[in-house]
């Protein structure tokens, strides 16, 4: 089983200031790596699927980068609304796991 | 517009079996793989299962393997998960989830149903 390992697993940040969230997958997953965010009492909503591509709907400021093991979600200027639970989720192998989170709060 | 609405959950006792539901519209159904996600109550995301699109396949996390059976109606466009010898440790919110195709993604959840299993 891949193991996903986020961190930091708490951002204390402002709005306006650059969050960075790292993904650190056991081996590698190619680019088969996707983000979620999460606020309480609701559903993930996609973010970005294949490390790179942002979903239908999703707004520039959130962007995905890496390859192989290593991942990072950017989110260039935090806006009120973005403060929330972030997964990062593979699928290169079976089983599908998730990393355990990020929460991003307000400083 | 997709829709994915859950539904089934309730409380249940160790051992117990409950069947949830999960109805689909604004998609063509049988094209896509659907998913089963799960959260305990304060705890992060688990993937439980995926059935392909016409349901010939079918995968399972090992911690549900052999007790939770996924399954799909195509013609009424729902998901299903039959959970059987249920375990305190399966108490939590169940997410249908749709596939973004070729791709890692999840594309479209459900609000969820909860499941408590308990005594």
């Amino acid at each position: 089983e891949i193991v996903l390992t986020q961190s930091p697993a708490t951002l204390s940040l402002s709005p306006g200031e650059r969050a960075t969230l790292s993904c650190r997958a056991s081996q590698s997953v190619s680019r088969y790596l996707a983000w979620y965010q999460q606020k309480p009492g609701q559903a993930p909503r996609l973010l970005i699927y294949d490390a790179s591509s942002r979903a239908t709907g999703i707004p520039a400021r959130f962007s995905g980068s890496g390859s192989g093991t290593d991942f990072t979600l950017t989110i260039s200027s935090l806006e009120p609304e973005d403060f929330a639970l972030y997964y990062c989720q593979q699928r290169d192998n079976w089983p599908i796991t998730f990393g355990g989170g990020t929460k991003v709060e307000i400083k | 517009e997709v829709q994915l609405v859950e539904s089934g959950g309730g409380l249940v006792q160790p051992g117990g079996s409950l069947r949830l539901s999960c109805a689909a519209s604004g998609f063509t159904f049988n094209n896509y793989a659907m998913n089963w996600v799960r959260q305990a109550p304060g705890k992060g995301l688990e993937w439980v299962s995926t059935i392909s699109g016409s349901g010939d396949r079918t995968y399972y996390a090992d911690s549900v393997k052999g007790r939770l059976t996924i399954s799909r109606d195509n013609f009424k466009s729902t998901l299903y998960l039959q959970m059987n010898s249920l375990r305190a440790e399966d108490t939590a919110m169940y997410f249908c989830a749709k596939d973004l195709p070729y791709s890692s993604g999840l594309d479209f959840w459900g609000q969820g149903t909860l499941v408590t299993v308990s005594s």
